[in-house]
């Protein structure tokens, strides 16, 4: 069965220092995802993408956060400056039409 | 009270019995969906009902839902050990575009043995 594959599955990083997240839709997904979740709490919506463009975004995905499908296969997930808040679960999804999302296993990201 | 409200929040039952989570939610939805995480771990869909469906079976997992209470329900029938994890209801408003899942809180089931 297709998967979206996310790597890697643990990062830590130091605060204020870069992070990319990368996630492998499944090939033929035309809308792609991203969540978070922080130990304990609900998933919550970051970001949705389609057509090589940001169709939404929630007050989280403030300017420090952006999204790029480089290359046709991969979608990354980039936090400029991390803050000890970013700490959580993140999640990729993606979907080919109005049903069936998949999500990736995850990257827990720990910021110290 | 946000989309997507599991109660109860924490469930602890006898293996073997039933385990019955519901989820309320606020707006029309195009379909609900139900996931199950293990501690720590993924995401992993069990079930999605669309809005014009009442119940929905798959395997030992029985999903209703009721559009004029916008409430649905997850039945997990003869609970095992395995099951013991955490369940999200999601509301999906997609018609056209991109749109996005909406979350509840969950509902933490422990089976004991």
């Amino acid at each position: 069965e297709p998967e979206v594959t996310q790597t890697p599955s643990h990062q830590v990083t130091q605060m204020g220092q870069e992070v990319i997240l990368r996630c492998v839709p499944i090939s033929n997904h035309l809308y792609f995802y991203w969540y978070r979740q922080i130990l304990g709490q609900k998933v919550e919506f970051l970001v949705s993408f389609y057509n090589n463009e940001i169709s939404e975004k929630s007050e989280i995905f403030d300017d420090q956060f952006s999204v790029e499908r480089p290359d046709g296969s991969n979608f990354t997930l980039k936090i400029r400056s991390t803050k000890l808040e970013d700490s959580a679960m993140y999640f990729c999804a993606s979907r080919e039409t109005a049903y069936g999302y998949t999500f990736g296993s995850g990257t827990r990201l720990t910021v110290v | 009270s946000q989309q997507g409200e599991e109660d109860p929040q924490a469930l602890s039952i006898q293996e073997g019995e039933n385990a019955t989570m519901n989820c309320s939610y606020k707006t029309s939805i195009n379909n609900l969906q139900w996931y199950r995480q293990n501690s720590g771990r993924g995401l992993v869909h069990l079930i999605l009902i669309r809005s014009n469906e009442r119940e929905k079976h798959s395997g030992r997992l029985r999903v209703t839902l009721d559009t004029s209470k916008k409430s649905s329900s997850l039945l997990i029938t003869a609970s095992r050990a395995a099951d013991t994890a955490s369940y999200f209801c999601a509301t999906d408003r997609s018609m056209q575009g991109a749109q996005k899942l909406v979350f509840g809180q969950g509902t933490r089931l422990t089976i004991n043995p």
